[in-house]
């Protein structure tokens, strides 16, 4: 099993671009997760999905789209980036038979000038 | 709304010697606590987790965390540290049940430098 992976590790976007972010699982887990970290504030909740095609905002879901057509995948979407969205990305996923736990990708860092 | 504090942004040990880490957590019910481990340029790994039950939970690589509710404190501690401990530790609550199922709320995190 791969686990969590992330595409792609690492993206230069200048200001007003768009990009997506992939996350995929095969862990058949029901609930995924957009996190973004910061330099001293810990990982910061975008957005979730607790199910295919359900999805609902996080703590910090201001200039981010999301998307979960399928299962195993959760897009991020940035429509018009920022400076202010330079961080790291990571997505995870849990099942509730695993009490829980999440289980994070390798993280995707974003730069935009 | 449920909040994690970690008090101490950056910790600094000699290889060999104890280490305590520590965690508060602010949450309405009882909580699902959860220590992450994130060494550099790498995703988060599950040191341990507390659901009920015993409230001295035994994690990998050596590591144990005590609950106390009277305290709302779930510190993390190691007996004695290697090298190779060295990394970001996050403390993290969540909840169970409805749709808010599965979310977390991470601390701010803890750096641990390791001496030789």
């Amino acid at each position: 099993n791969a686990g969590v992976t992330q595409t792609p590790k690492f993206r230069v976007l200048k200001t007003g671009q768009s990009m997506t972010l992939l996350c995929a699982q095969d862990m058949n887990h029901e609930y995924m997760y957009w996190y973004r970290q910061d330099p001293g504030m810990g990982l910061r909740l975008i957005h979730y999905s607790v199910g295919e095609g359900t999805t609902a905002k996080g703590e910090v879901p201001d200039g981010y789209n999301v998307s979960r057509l399928k299962k195993q995948n959760f897009l991020l979407g940035l429509e018009s980036a920022a400076p202010s969205q330079t961080s790291v990305y990571f997505c995870a996923s849990s099942s509730r038979d695993r009490d829980n736990e999440q289980f994070f990708g390798p993280g995707t860092r974003l730069t935009v000038l | 709304a449920q909040s994690v504090t970690q008090p101490d942004i950056h910790i600094t040990v000699s290889e060999g010697a104890s280490l305590e880490l520590r965690c508060n957590y602010s949450y309405g019910a009882t909580p699902y606590l959860f220590w992450y481990v994130q060494s550099p340029g790498q995703g988060l790994q599950l040191l341990l987790k507390y659901f009920s039950g015993d409230t001295l939970v035994q994690g990998i690589k050596g590591f144990e965390a005590e609950f106390k509710r009277s305290q709302s404190s779930f510190n993390l501690r190691k007996p004695s540290v290697h090298w190779s401990d060295a990394a970001e530790y996050f403390c993290a609550v969540g909840n169970a049940g409805g749709t808010s199922y599965g979310k977390l709320t991470f601390g701010q995190g803890t750096i641990l430098t390791v001496h030789p």
